[in-house]
């Protein structure tokens, strides 16, 4: 149990473009939703917390305006990210928790590598 | 605020050593602790976790206890393999916090 998979795997998209990215929960139904963002060889760099039905808690530095979250029900989450820049290639990773975040087991998504040419 | 430092890596063994990772972690609350695995192109993967002190997490052949009188949570196996080759992330979620807290990572290569 506890599946959690993401759409694409992988995608390449032109600059200037936006890129749509799910998330879903597979077999719970998932509070919260956390979307991260993974340089080569480095650690998960939280980009925002989004509750269903809420709006999303970007983290400081995260342009919001520039990746948009949306988490419209339990089981699904997505990440826009609007007009694709080549510094916006990168792996981004979701993870969901059914138990409302505060100390809950996180369940990670497959990761999405995303190349901007 | 929340912190996990992991040992820089790589580490690197032959295969059916024994393998230690370190982590340990400050945090204003009671954490739970995590290890994440991930492989390759891959997301993570929870590999074991542990909520409260003195609980061992187990999992695969790894293990892990929580050590609060040292906010230590190092990961073992006592014997690797070259499937075990990855990068693992030590990881704690504070029952204060809904911000998780990751370490930077250990990347672990086995040889045949």
């Amino acid at each position: 149990g506890a599946v959690v998979s993401q759409h694409p795997s992988w995608v390449i998209c032109k600059s200037g473009t936006s890129v749509k990215i799910e998330c879903r929960s597979l077999d719970f139904q998932a509070t919260t939703m956390f979307w991260y963002r993974q340089f080569p060889k480095q650690s998960l760099m939280l980009m925002a917390t989004s509750n269903e039905g809420s709006k999303a808690t970007y983290e400081q530095g995260v342009e919001k305006d520039k990746f948009l979250i949306n988490h419209a029900s339990l089981t699904l989450s997505t990440l826009t990210v609007t007009s694709a820049h080549p510094e916006d290639s990168s792996f981004y990773i979701c993870s969901a928790s059914s138990g409302g975040g505060a100390g809950d087991t996180q369940y990670f998504g497959p990761g999405t590598r995303l190349t901007v040419l | 605020g929340n912190s996990v430092t992991q040992m820089e890596g790589p580490v690197t063994l032959s295969e059916e050593a024994f393998l230690t990772i370190n982590c340990t972690y400050t945090a204003t609350g009671y954490p739970s602790l995590f290890w994440y695995v991930q492989y390759p192109g891959e997301g993570l993967q929870l590999l074991l976790k542990a909520t409260k002190a003195d609980d061992k997490g187990s999992n695969k052949g790894f293990e892990a206890t929580y050590r609060k009188e040292t906010t230590s949570f190092h990961l073992e196996k006592g014997s690797v393999q070259v499937s075990d080759s990855a990068v693992y992330f030590c990881a704690l979620s504070d029952r204060g916090s809904y911000i998780p807290t990751f370490g930077r990572g250990t990347s672990l290569i086995v040889h045949p």
